[in-house]
């Protein structure tokens, strides 16, 4: 086990909703990386947090946000939820310190299904 | 950015043979390059990860090797066991100022029959 946690495990939504998936880093860690797993693919890299601020976006649009907390846990909402949405999303922690990245370690992931 | 291709995208062994996973990358500035193993229903696990200035890293049965000149690295895993069956992702990391995002293979479907 990592101690990277999240939450939920699984989430039904519809097409236009909006959702917030949670993330609990592994203690010491300062660092969220938050990745879109469609099925049968390789995580896709959405955002990562450093001291609450976004460190470096890959290519989702701004109806994806994030937020870390002074805890280092973390947030990732998606607005206007489409069918395309549907994935297992991972939220990943590691320490930065200013060097080199350190490895990321990987949570269980959030289940979500768009109906 | 950084593009991972991975090889093959399944492959079957059977019991104490040797496995073979092959990953190029685009991006020669690419300094970090992990290997996580996924089982069903739950989130990659680190197996093994290797650095720029390092050519190849052994940790029991799992080895990584690295040739940067020709932009590849691979993962063997000796020995192995039906538990080994899982698919097996590369990733490789590139220092930029877009976060140190992981760009991750499409991965490696193995199975180990005994």
């Amino acid at each position: 086990e990592t101690g990277v946690t999240q939450s939920p495990t699984h989430l039904i939504k519809t097409r236009g909703q909006q959702v917030t998936l949670r993330c609990s880093s592994q203690s010491g860690h300062n660092t969220v990386s938050w990745y879109q797993q469609a099925l049968g693919q390789g995580p896709q890299f959405i955002f990562q947090y450093y001291r609450e601020e976004e460190n470096g976006r890959g290519n989702f649009p701004p109806r994806f946000s994030g937020l870390q907390f002074p805890n280092y846990s973390s947030e990732l909402n998606v607005n206007a939820l489409e069918l395309d949405d549907s994935a297992l999303y991972l939220c990943a922690s590691s320490i930065l310190a200013g060097g080199p990245p350190d490895t990321q370690y990987f949570g269980p992931g959030t289940r979500l299904t768009v109906l | 950015g950084e593009n991972v291709e991975q090889h093959p995208s399944t492959l079957s062994v059977q019991e104490g043979d040797s496995a073979v996973i092959k990953c190029t990358y685009s991006d020669s500035a690419s300094n970090y390059f992990p290997w996580y193993k996924q089982e069903l229903g739950k989130g990659p696990q680190l197996i093994i990860d290797i650095r720029s200035n390092v050519g190849e890293k052994k940790d029991q049965r799992i080895a990584v090797t690295l040739n940067k000149t020709a932009k590849h690295f691979s993962l063997h895993i000796t020995e192995t066991q039906p538990e080994d069956s899982a698919v097996y992702f590369c990733a490789a990391s590139l220092p930029s100022n877009s976060g140190y995002a992981l760009n991750f293979g499409k991965g490696t479907s193995l199975l180990v029959t005994p």
